[in-house]
């Protein structure tokens, strides 16, 4: 069935270590983004891509880094240089530029402690 | 660049009351205005939108109006039910990337 897989949903990490986060979707999206939630303070942009081979920071991409390869996934790596990285991750995707509608189709999260 | 503010932060009503919550954003270029449901531990799913040449418009229960002159917009939900206890997010773009409310947590009791 057509969708967004985020992987793990749970994560745990030592202070110090890089841990990636898996989104992979079967819609056919051209555009896809990574959204940082933490409690009371809103879905924060932190990097999207509108093509394969391509992604723009957002407004918190500071100790993230991404990668877009493939049209179906978008990796994100939270690394050491994040200094609060607890936090709930969403992915998402449009349909992009060329047919925009707007609606953003989010994957189920993955949630990372930082121990 | 945007900001959006949402408010109230919190809702509690009654089931059979009706919610309201309002959000404003400060780019008058902003001509899409989604609302978006997340229940816990899941992602946020689009529930209603509306573009910036319509001043209203209805699913159901659930209605959003836009005052462009004001730049704030609204969501309206009416004969509340447990089920419709969820975190609300409204969101303003004038392209692909929306800028987000802080989200409002909403609860309804049986």
């Amino acid at each position: 069935d057509g969708g967004i897989t985020q992987s793990p949903k749970y994560l745990f990490r030592k202070e110090g270590q890089n841990v990636t986060l898996s989104c992979e979707q079967n819609l056919n999206h051209d555009a896809m983004y990574w959204y940082r939630q933490d409690p009371g303070q809103g879905l924060r942009l932190i990097y999207y891509s509108q093509i394969v081979n391509d992604f723009q920071k957002g407004d918190i991409a500071e100790g993230y880094s991404v990668s877009r390869e493939k049209k179906e996934s978008f990796p994100l790596t939270v690394t050491s240089a994040q200094k609060n990285p607890t936090a709930f991750y969403l992915c998402a995707t449009s349909t992009g530029l060329r047919r925009n509608t707007g609606e953003l189709f989010f994957g189920e999260g993955s949630r990372l402690t930082v121990l | 660049g945007e900001n959006v503010e949402q408010h109230p932060s919190t809702l509690s009503v009654q089931e059979g009351d009706s919610a309201v919550i309002k959000c404003t954003y400060s780019d008058s270029a902003s001509n899409y205005f989604p609302w978006y449901k997340q229940e816990l531990g899941k992602g946020p799913q689009l529930i209603i939108d509306i573009r910036s040449n319509v001043g209203e418009k209805k699913d159901q229960r659930i209605a959003v109006t836009l005052n462009k002159t004001a730049k704030h917009f609204s969501l309206h939900i009416t004969e509340t039910q447990p089920e419709d206890s969820a975190v609300y997010f409204c969101a303003a773009s004038r392209g692909y990337i929306p800028t987000f409310g802080r989200g409002t947590s909403l609860i309804v009791h049986p």
